[in-house]
């Protein structure tokens, strides 16, 4: 069936450090691919998402690429700050059928 | 706009109990759906409705059920409370579904069964 493959954490980085969370999907159709974002004690927030291949989604910095050729959705982020501490969702959706990974825990020390 | 409410926000139950948990949204999205989280397991959908009158089962169905009469609301019950549904509990509505839109999740409910 279909399912979402998340890096696992937690990841450490200090401030303005490159960051890279990888995400690969397996879909048996055409899926739209999303990252959501969960701060402490609260709900997911939509971070970005991508509809189709070679599509690149971006958002606050943020940055995935959709790659049917590797089945990859990776999140990157060229300079993280502090406010961006939390816990980062991969996620697949087909049809009326949602799949999220496991999640990765993002700390960022100054 | 209060966007997707979530009643209650904590609940402990008993072995056996059975309990509902409040869904609502106000931006009259056709989409709602129900999710449990668990560490290390993510979130998975529970059951999901295209619209009113309208419900279906997702990943992980056994143990609730859902009914939606209006747009605005969608109750998950919980007829007869197990230590494994234990989770935190997470409503999302959407203009859509969910392979193109964007859903919007309400704040939670933490529930602890004894």
């Amino acid at each position: 069936g279909d399912s979402v493959t998340q890096m696992e954490g937690p990841v450490t980085l200090s401030e303005e450090a490159f960051l890279t969370i990888n995400c690969t999907y397996t879909a048996t159709g055409y899926p739209s691919l999303f990252w959501y974002v969960q701060y402490p004690g609260e709900g997911l927030q939509l971070l970005l998402k991508a509809t189709k291949a070679d599509d690149k989604g971006s958002n606050k910095g943020f940055e995935a690429t959709y790659r049917k050729e590797t089945t990859s959705f990776h999140l990157e982020k060229g300079s993280v700050q502090v406010s961006d501490s939390a816990v980062y969702f991969c996620a697949l959706g087909t049809g009326n059928q949602f799949y999220f990974g496991t999640g990765t825990s993002l700390t960022v020390i100054p | 706009n209060a966007g997707v409410t979530q009643t209650p926000k904590f609940q402990v139950l008993k072995t056996g109990q059975s309990m509902t948990l409040q869904c609502a949204q106000d931006m009259n999205h056709e989409y709602m759906s129900w999710y449990r989280q668990d560490p290390g397991m993510g979130l998975r959908l529970i059951h999901y409705s295209v619209g009113a009158g309208i419900t279906d089962q997702g990943e992980v169905p056994n143990g609730y059920n859902v009914s939606r009469s209006t747009t605005e609301d969608f109750p998950l019950r919980l007829l007869s409370a197990a230590p494994s549904q234990t989770s935190v509990y997470f409503c999302a509505s959407s203009y859509g579904g969910v392979g193109s839109y964007e859903q919007y999740f309400g704040p939670g409910t933490r529930l602890t069964v004894t």
